[in-house]
């Protein structure tokens, strides 16, 4: 497609239930990135892929957050035992080779 | 120190002037620069990028880059209420497809009518 696809746009999680998050980049585009909004403007990146191999995984929180982008699927984000602190909004972006990235609407997420 | 700076506003622009937007970066070899705009609720949207010291101009929107002094602004120019909205300054610090954006926390913008 034309633009970044995420789904679902709101989730909500009861502290320590598990969060799964989806990403269908722009068609073409070859890398794929998370990234967590929090307090307003605040960008934590989390991860890259380039197509299903993971480019750069220095900002996950390795104990609970995983995420794969696998070939015709979805990429998705995992959180496993969310954390009230992980209530955020979860955006996927995509590039191609040009170095600009292109953001999908985002999945707000809840854990109460 | 953060990595990428700018003064959080808001900026309270009449309609019709210029708005200017300051960034600052820490990364000296930092090589590509993009200001995003994020209107509440929504998602950043990509306005400008700029990878070479200068100016460089779309439609209403100029970025200037200096990179020994590592600056980069954006000048708004016949604002319209239409462009408030919070800016965000990104940061690649590598001139590299798959590397990761760095934020600054963005400047709030109001255009009043």
């Amino acid at each position: 497609g034309e633009e970044v696809a995420q789904t679902p746009k709101h989730l909500v999680r009861g502290e320590g239930q598990k969060a799964k998050l989806y990403c269908a980049p722009i068609k073409g585009h070859s890398y794929v990135f998370w990234y967590q909004q929090v307090l307003k403007n605040e960008f934590k990146f989390l991860i890259s892929f380039q197509n299903e191999n993971v480019f750069d995984e220095t900002g996950m929180p390795k104990e609970r957050f995983s995420a794969k982008c696998l070939p015709n699927s979805p990429c998705s984000l995992e959180i496993q035992a969310t954390k009230l602190e992980d209530s955020a909004v979860y955006f996927c972006a995509s590039s191609q080779i040009s170095y600009e990235q292109y953001f999908g609407p985002g999945t707000r997420l809840t854990v109460t | 120190q953060k990595e990428v700076e700018q003064n959080s506003g808001p900026l309270s622009v009449p309609e019709g002037a210029i708005a200017s937007l300051n960034c600052t970066y820490s990364d000296r070899g930092s090589q590509s620069f993009f200001w995003y705009r994020q209107y509440s609720g929504k998602s950043p949207e990509l306005i400008m990028s700029i990878y070479s010291n200068g100016d460089k101009e779309d439609g209403r929107f100029t970025a200037q880059l200096n990179k020994a002094s590592q600056y980069v602004s954006l000048l708004i120019r016949d604002s319209q209420p239409s462009d408030s909205a919070t800016y965000l300054c990104a940061v690649n610090m590598e001139r590299a497809a798959g590397n990761k954006l760095t934020f600054g926390g963005g400047t709030r913008v109001l255009v009043k009518p």
